[in-house]
């Protein structure tokens, strides 16, 4: 049982590229979100999703899109990477209404210079 | 504005003591309360959880606490052991989503 996959695991961007973070669940959840972690920060979310095809902005989604094509996938996508886009990207999945319920990926540690 | 603040970012504890993390939240519509272990390089994994409308929840060695007149929420480890070791992170709900503390490093030593 894989549960939440993230896919790259590490990513090295220069600044201006883009890039996609693709998440992965297999275990049939509704919601899906994007955190994103940094030193002394604690998690926040970036944005999130109720459903296949809807997606919500969280609390810092400046510079971040994301897509919910298919119930099992959510992309994070990063049109032109900026230094301040370093960090650890998180993926989680719930089921409706399980609000203990969050599986997280083990992220994406991306650096852009 | 962080709305959900542990407000110490380490504490060290002797095996066998008992560890008490700390959490405060600012939002009253806060409904459901959680707390999440991480290691490194690992994605956080949930530990235990509480509703606003209980006042205390047991599992194990963990045990949380909540005081909503004081918008206060503790973890209780006891006894401590070094596998506990990690960062702690105290969450909290009113939604679809999770806001999450700065999150405590907690260390328990031999």
């Amino acid at each position: 049982n894989a549960g939440v996959t993230q896919t790259p695991k590490f990513r090295v961007l220069k600044t201006g590229q883009s890039m996609t973070l693709l998440c992965a669940q297999d275990m049939n959840h509704e919601y899906m979100y994007w955190y994103r972690q940094d030193p002394g920060m604690g998690l926040r979310l970036i944005h999130y999703s109720v459903g296949e095809g809807t997606t919500a902005k969280g609390e810092v989604p400046d510079g971040y899109n994301v897509s919910r094509l298919k119930k099992q996938n959510f992309l994070l996508g990063l049109e032109s990477a900026a230094p301040s886009q370093t960090s650890v990207y998180f993926c989680a999945s719930r089921a409706r209404g399980r609000v203990s319920g969050y599986t997280f990926g083990s992220g994406t540690r991306l650096t852009v210079v | 504005d962080q709305q959900v603040k542990q407000n110490s970012p380490s504490l060290s504890v002797q095996e066998g003591r008992i560890s008490i993390l700390n959490c405060d939240y600012t939002n009253s519509m806060f409904d459901y309360f959680l707390w999440y272990k991480k290691y490194p390089a690992e994605g956080p994994t949930f530990l235990i959880s509480i509703s606003s409308i209980k006042d205390k929840n047991e599992d194990g060695r963990f045990t949380v606490f909540l005081n909503k007149s004081a918008k206060h929420l503790s973890l209780h480890i006891v006894p401590s052991q070094p596998g506990d070791s990690a960062v702690y992170f105290c969450a909290a709900s009113a939604g679809y989503a999770l806001n999450f503390g700065k999150g405590t490093s907690l260390l328990v030593t031999p």
